[in-house]
């Protein structure tokens, strides 16, 4: 079971452009929902995050839309640059009560090529 | 200030046999998860460790163990490997409750 639902697969967008990506959840529970940002052989590294208290997050050229009722979330990066070009992971977790921190559950992720 | 690194950065192995891959977390950091991931897919939670003890678990087989050490460096073992275990093993260190960061992998070839 997919709990964390992400699209597209592949984006391409010129430079100068809004890169947009979406991703829609099924657990209620998730309390907490980062996107990370990946290039080739190199481990993931946290973008921006947000939790559901809040309606937009921006850092930035990075905005997350979070859209509660809709059980859906996605990442909008402004004014892409060919340095943006890279894979990008929404996730989800759920606050943990127990000793330790929270357990991520990653989508499949979003291969952006940002052209010039 | 090092971040989370990762040992080896690639590993060849055979079917059947046993690995194991090491971590040190990023200095200031108690808490350790691992994750793997295959080509082209998200990671995917393995195992959690915090003072010692695994504290969650993900979808893996017992084949999948680890271990943490008492300043907080992890290693995670793998018996009887399979051809689908070939993939990157991530490791993420974390203050407990704080955003999670991970280091650049070690990825597991089996052939």
């Amino acid at each position: 079971q997919q709990q964390v639902k992400q699209s597209p697969q592949s984006l391409i967008v010129q430079k100068g452009g809004i890169s947009i990506i979406n991703c829609a959840y099924e657990n209620t529970a998730f309390d907490y929902f980062p996107w990370y940002q990946q290039f080739p052989g190199k481990g993931p590294a946290l973008l921006i995050a947000i939790r559901p208290d809040v309606s937009e997050k921006k850092e930035g050229r990075f905005t997350i839309s979070f859209n509660k009722s809709a059980k859906q979330f996605s990442l909008h990066i402004m004014d892409s640059q060919p340095g943006d070009s890279a894979t990008y992971f929404c996730a989800a977790s759920m606050s943990y009560s127990g000793a330790g921190s929270y357990q991520l559950t990653f989508g499949k992720g979003t291969k952006l090529s940002v052209i010039p | 200030d090092a971040g989370v690194t990762q040992s080896p950065t690639h590993l060849i192995k055979t079917r059947g046999q046993q690995v194991t891959l090491r971590c040190s977390p990023k200095s200031g950091h108690d808490t350790v998860s691992w994750y793997q991931q295959a080509l082209g897919q998200g990671p995917q939670f393995i195992f959690q460790y915090y003072e010692e003890e695994e504290r969650q678990r993900g979808n893996f087989p017992d084949r999948f163990s680890g271990h943490q050490f008492p300043n907080y460096s992890s290693e995670l073992n793998v018996n009887a490997l399979l051809l689908g275990d070939s993939a990157l093993y991530l490791c993420a260190s974390s203050l407990r409750f704080q955003p999670q960061h991970f280091g650049d992998g070690t990825r597991l070839s089996i052939l």
